[in-house]
């Protein structure tokens, strides 16, 4: 089967940094996404990894270790509007994107 | 590039008829996605095209679903027979190429069956 593991719920203060954990299983695996959701809103595109390693769009960073089946979005400098909901999503062999089931982000001031 | 957009945005409707949802992608998007979400959880995969060609299908698909994109611009998912269970997101996303763990989203048509 096919499955993706992230956090349902994460809490963090408005300014600090916080990392959102993906582990994953698949049957074929070309590379990890991250997407950003507002309540009632789309998923908005974030990050890829490819290869293993970091890759850094401002203040959003995405990390890939194929060998551990493992990634994460490190997100810094944490504002009230980062509020929402992130998934990790494993483009497949056939091009098709699994996503997991999200990881709530509650930001505190 | 005025994005993806769907319509209707919404649609309610009584067990048992038939729907139909729209999709344009973003013009020069080649390949265009149907996603299904429910609460609390990620898109679930329906099927993919590729220009005209209707690559996949999601094997969990009820065979009530139907999808087109004929001359590889818009798209429709037309439901049948629908049933309570089909109430969720319809979401439909477009890709470039071979850029396609970048997808761009429309806002979803957000179906309530009664």
């Amino acid at each position: 089967g096919q499955s993706l593991e992230q956090p349902s719920e994460v809490t963090a203060v408005e300014g600090a940094i916080v990392q959102i954990n993906c582990t994953y299983q698949t049957s074929g695996f070309y590379g990890l996404s991250w997407y950003q959701q507002h309540d009632g809103g789309a998923p908005t595109f974030l990050s890829y990894n490819g290869l293993d390693g970091l890759e850094e769009t401002g203040r959003f960073s995405s990390f890939l270790s194929r060998s551990d089946s493992y990634g994460y979005l490190l997100l810094q400098e944490l504002q009230m509007k980062d509020s929402a909901s992130y998934f990790c999503a494993v483009m497949d062999s056939n091009y098709q994107l699994i996503w997991g089931a999200g990881t709530k982000l509650i930001i505190k001031p | 590039d005025t994005g993806v957009s769907q319509d209707p945005r919404h649609k309610i409707t009584k067990r048992g008829q038939n729907v139909t949802f729209r999709c344009d992608p973003i013009s020069e998007h080649n390949r265009l996605y149907w996603y299904r979400q429910t609460l609390g959880q990620g898109p679930e995969f329906l099927t993919y095209f590729q220009n005209e060609a209707q690559l996949e299908k999601s094997r969990l698909l009820s065979d009530r679903f139907s999808a087109e994109r004929p001359k590889g611009s818009f798209s429709t998912l037309e439901i049948q027979r629908t049933e309570q269970g089909d109430s969720a997101m319809y979401l439909c996303a477009s890709s470039l190429g071979e850029r396609s763990y970048e997808q761009y989203f429309g806002p979803g048509t957000r179906l309530t069956v009664t």
